[in-house]
């Protein structure tokens, strides 16, 4: 597709449940990031891919989170046992590699956790 | 580490009126800067970048934004506010030769314009 595309746009969750969260970045983009953003708040890095190797995984909150992204292209962020300081809304981004260039959003998926 | 701070969470002008949003970045080496732009419900767009020696950026929507190392600033600004430019505002910095390209934000400028 021409953009990052995201799914699912809301999920609904009960607490202790498990979610994924999919990524399909724009093609041939080799950077892709995961982002967490709150209500109100900037979005905050979780981890990045460069094609299939995660390289930075700093940002993730605790061992219940997961990302994987296996050939390359499309990621998976996995949230296990969901709480409710989990409710966000989950930001993937891809760019092609190297400082500088233009990271490109996704529309997000908004996750609550009741 | 690197850091941003953005002056006012929430920013009011009205219609044709002069638009700035501050920036302050926090960094040894000037960095790579951007603003992006986020409407209610949707994702976040590009309106710039600095990435190299011109320290005037102009961006879509008719944006433009000044890097002053001096000043550790990169204030986002627009001549005339139209309604449309109602939305939420972020500044973000990356560092200039690290491992990943990741994008620091700052907590974001809401802006609201008057009619």
């Amino acid at each position: 597709g021409a953009g990052v595309s995201q799914s699912p746009r809301y999920k609904v969750a009960k607490r202790g449940q498990d979610v994924a969260l999919r990524c399909d970045p724009i093609s041939g983009h080799v950077s892709l990031f995961w982002y967490q953003q709150a209500l109100g708040q900037g979005p905050e890095f979780l981890t990045y891919f460069q094609n299939e190797a995660q390289l930075d995984k700093s940002g993730l909150p605790s061992d219940r989170f997961f990302a994987e992204r296996p050939e390359g292209s499309v990621s998976t962020l996995k949230i296990q046992r969901t709480q409710q300081e989990d409710s966000a809304v989950y930001l993937c981004a891809s760019s092609l590699r190297g400082g500088g260039n233009t990271i490109y959003f996704g529309e997000g998926s908004w996750l609550t956790v009741v | 580490a690197q850091s941003v701070t953005q002056l006012g969470s929430h920013v009011s002008v009205s219609e044709g009126a002069l638009v700035l949003l501050r920036c302050n970045y926090s960094s040894s080496v000037p960095p790579y800067l951007f603003w992006y732009v986020q409407y209610p419900n949707q994702g976040l767009q590009l309106l710039l970048k600095y990435t190299s020696a011109a320290t005037l950026v102009k961006g879509i929507n008719g944006f433009e934004a000044e890097f002053k190392k001096s000043e550790t600033s990169f204030h986002l600004t627009k001549p005339s506010a139209h309604m449309s430019d109602a939305a939420e505002y972020f500044c973000a910095v990356s560092d200039r030769g690290g491992a990943t390209n990741k994008l620091i934000f700052g907590t974001g400028t809401l802006l609201a314009v008057q009619p």
